[in-house]
């Protein structure tokens, strides 16, 4: 069984700050696919990255970067100089060949609230 | 490209009434597609799997006859709740997988709220 955990129900920071979002999971696949996404108060998903879990090289997409720990099982979200616009929750999820054929596994989310 | 659509984007209707929301893959074919169901202030969960042509794979504790799955074709996906009652509101979100793409990779439709007086 596939589980994701996000500990960090709600994070409030004053825009420029920089902000971790952690994602913690547990999977008996050696092969995987972890991911972050992004949903505004529209609702809908916005994709952030992917990652399988043959590449452990950490990624940096402007002001994202994303930690991806295979020994701690982890795979974490840094946000540098946040601003208002980054406001939404944001889903770490996971996903395996076994699961109803790469059916994504959610966390239970972290709402990031940026205030000015 | 990429795009997948869903309709509509938002309904209300009755309780007792069936509501039926469409998922179509607008540029690529889409052998698999996903139905994901979002409680306010929750986390998506998987509904059911579906691959076209076939019948519909439900997960644990979903109402197979309540949600009526139905994958006729390689772009289109149809879910229906049928005789909705208020405690099916949610944000429904579908998402879809092309042949050839890589593990896990699927693009997701904008959603669609139901809300059932």
């Amino acid at each position: 069984a596939q589980k994701v955990t996000q500990a960090q129900t709600e994070i409030s920071v004053v825009e420029k700050e920089d902000v971790t979002l952690d994602c913690v999971y547990e999977t008996r696949d050696t092969t995987y696919y972890l991911f972050w996404y992004k949903q505004p108060p529209s609702g809908e998903l916005v994709f952030l990255i992917r990652r399988n879990s043959f590449d452990e090289q950490n990624e940096i997409s402007g002001r994202y970067s994303w930690n991806f720990q295979k020994s701690t099982s982890s795979f974490n979200f840094t946000i540098t100089a946040s601003q208002v616009v980054d406001s939404a929750v944001y889903f770490c999820a996971l996903s395996a060949a076994g699961d109803s054929g790469y059916a994504l596994n959610f966390g239970k989310g972290t709402s990031l609230l940026v205030t000015p | 490209g990429a795009v997948v659509s869903q309709h509509p984007s938002w309904v209300i209707c009755k309780s007792g009434t069936s509501v039926k929301i469409e998922c179509r893959s607008l540029d690529f074919q889409a052998t698999t597609m996903f139905w994901y169901r979002q409680f306010p202030k929750q986390s998506l969960m998987l509904m059911a799997t579906s691959n076209e042509g076939s019948k519909a794979t439900y997960e644990q504790g979903v109402e197979k006859d309540k949600f009526l799955i139905n994958h006729a074709s390689l772009t289109l996906s149809t879910l229906t709740v049928t005789s909705a009652h208020p405690e099916d509101s949610s944000f429904y979100i579908c998402s879809a997988r092309a042949p050839g793409l890589a593990g896990g990779e699927q693009f997701f439709g904008p959603g669609t709220r139901l809300t059932v007086l």
